[in-house]
């Protein structure tokens, strides 16, 4: 257990619904990083937070992601209108600093119908 | 985007043998990182470096900056050494943003 919690651990959901994960960091830790691994492959970025701004989202994040962290301290990750392309495991890491090391949350695994 | 490629993709040896992970990566960074997954577990951060060697147990890190190349061994490897073995470089460069990572190296060490 590296202190970074996720909820739910799994979700199954049909295809054109809504989902929303949650993370909660170790609670000092400024930054906050959502990635997303697909079955046989390393771990995408997708985006991260300094404290409640987020500072950067990759190509992989579209419209229908959206990541919040309102007080800087847990965050959320909404994907509208699910695909099953969306089916994966979404995983959160936290850190304490700019470049420090990242302890990873089990991770959310989604199964798109 | 920092691309990162690792070698080998999977490897299998006997207990005992020294295992050498290889990864590389297209865009200077400030600091490397290695990660260990088992089936079905969570991701487990093992070391992050920038410059020569880190040792931590049977697991040596090192580091070239100039060659944007870094290796993983493992010394008297085990059966539960047996996991996915993960490099991470910073998604730009630099190292103030999230990570970009390596497909993963599948070990598995036979008794």
């Amino acid at each position: 257990d590296t202190g970074v919690s996720q909820n739910p651990r799994h979700k199954i959901t049909k295809r054109g619904q809504n989902v929303t994960f949650r993370c909660d960091p170790i609670s000092e830790h400024n930054r906050l990083y959502w990635y997303r691994q697909t079955l046989g492959q390393g771990p995408e970025f997708l985006t991260y937070f300094q404290n409640e701004a987020q500072l950067e989202k990759s190509r992989l994040l579209s419209d229908r992601f959206s990541a919040e962290r309102p007080k800087g301290s847990f965050s959320t990750l909404e994907i509208q209108r699910t695909e099953q392309g969306d089916s994966a495991m979404y995983l959160c890491a936290s850190s304490l600093l700019t470049g420090e090391t990242q302890y990873f949350g089990p991770g959310t695994r989604l199964l798109v119908l | 985007k920092n691309e990162v490629e690792q070698s080998p993709q999977n490897l299998t040896a006997q207990e005992g043998e020294f295992i050498t992970i290889n990864c590389s990566y297209s865009v200077g960074i400030s600091a490397l990182h290695w990660l260990q997954q088992h089936p079905g577990g969570g991701i487990v951060s093992l070391f992050m470096l920038s410059s020569g060697k880190k040792k931590h147990g049977r697991l040596i890190a090192t580091i070239n900056i100039q060659e944007k190349h870094s290796s993983l061994h493992i010394t008297a490897s085990h059966p539960r050494d047996s996991a996915v073995y993960i490099c991470a470089a910073p998604y730009s460069g630099g190292g103030a943003d999230g990570l970009t990572f390596g497909k993963g190296t599948h070990l598995i060490i036979q008794p």
